[in-house]
């Protein structure tokens, strides 16, 4: 089967600066998750949905970051305005329901903000 | 507070020589733990998963161990090679799985 899909693969932007990143999850898999990944650190979990619907977002921070998972599919990941402590890699993962059934990770996209 | 917390923080041994990883958590509900490779650049993958009622589980050269009353778990790497260079995280799922606390892990690098 394909696995996760995520794009891009790298981005280097300014802070203050918006940007975005995308994940295909694979197919019939209901749940998606996005993790941050700072170097050095295991993935933090930022947002987790159940097809469209959001599970947990108790840390995602609000206030810079959304994320939406329209027709309970693709899922996109935003960030405005960057600051520096944002670099890291974004991580998407997907599973059929809970975790239970295990997850299966992307590539992630690797965030620079300079 | 639920947690997970690996050792060592990174691990360097020789190509062929074995190695035993550790993990301790505190989470609970206890549902399953897991132990992930993680090479540079990629995203993680899974080694190993074990309930409650599992003790050990393995997979190729990796054994995984489970000790549920004391909350530890261990990743043993046998005949390690240059491959295996990676980032070893271990992951708890909490009560029915809708949680998970992941690991900071631990970065090997085998040596030739």
């Amino acid at each position: 089967e394909a696995g996760v899909a995520q794009s891009p693969r790298y981005k280097i932007i300014e802070k203050r600066q918006s940007v975005a990143f995308w994940c295909n999850p694979i197919s019939g898999h209901a749940t998606l998750y996005w993790y941050q990944q700072i170097l050095g650190q295991g993935p933090k979990l930022l947002i987790q949905f159940q097809n469209n619907g959001v599970v947990d977002d108790s840390q995602l921070p609000k206030d810079r970051f959304s994320a939406e998972r329209l027709k309970g599919v693709d899922s996109t990941l935003k960030i405005q305005p960057a600051k520096l402590e944002d670099s890291a890699v974004y991580l998407c993962a997907s599973s059929h329901g809970t975790a239970n059934y295990g997850y299966t990770f992307g590539s992630g996209t690797r965030l620079t903000v300079v | 507070k639920n947690q997970v917390e690996q050792s060592p923080q990174s691990l360097i041994i020789l190509e062929g020589k074995n190695c035993t990883l550790q993990c301790n958590y505190t989470v609970s509900p206890f549902s399953n733990l897991r132990w992930y490779k993680q090479d540079t650049g990629r995203g993680p993958v899974s080694l190993t998963i074990m309930t409650f009622s599992e003790n050990t589980k393995s997979n190729g050269r990796y054994t995984a161990t489970l000790d549920a009353d004391t909350k530890q778990s261990s990743l043993h790497i046998t005949a390690s090679q240059l491959s295996d260079s990676a980032s070893y995280i271990c992951v708890v799922s909490e009560g029915g799985g809708f949680k998970t606390i992941f690991g900071a892990g631990t970065r090997l690098f085998v040596k030739a």
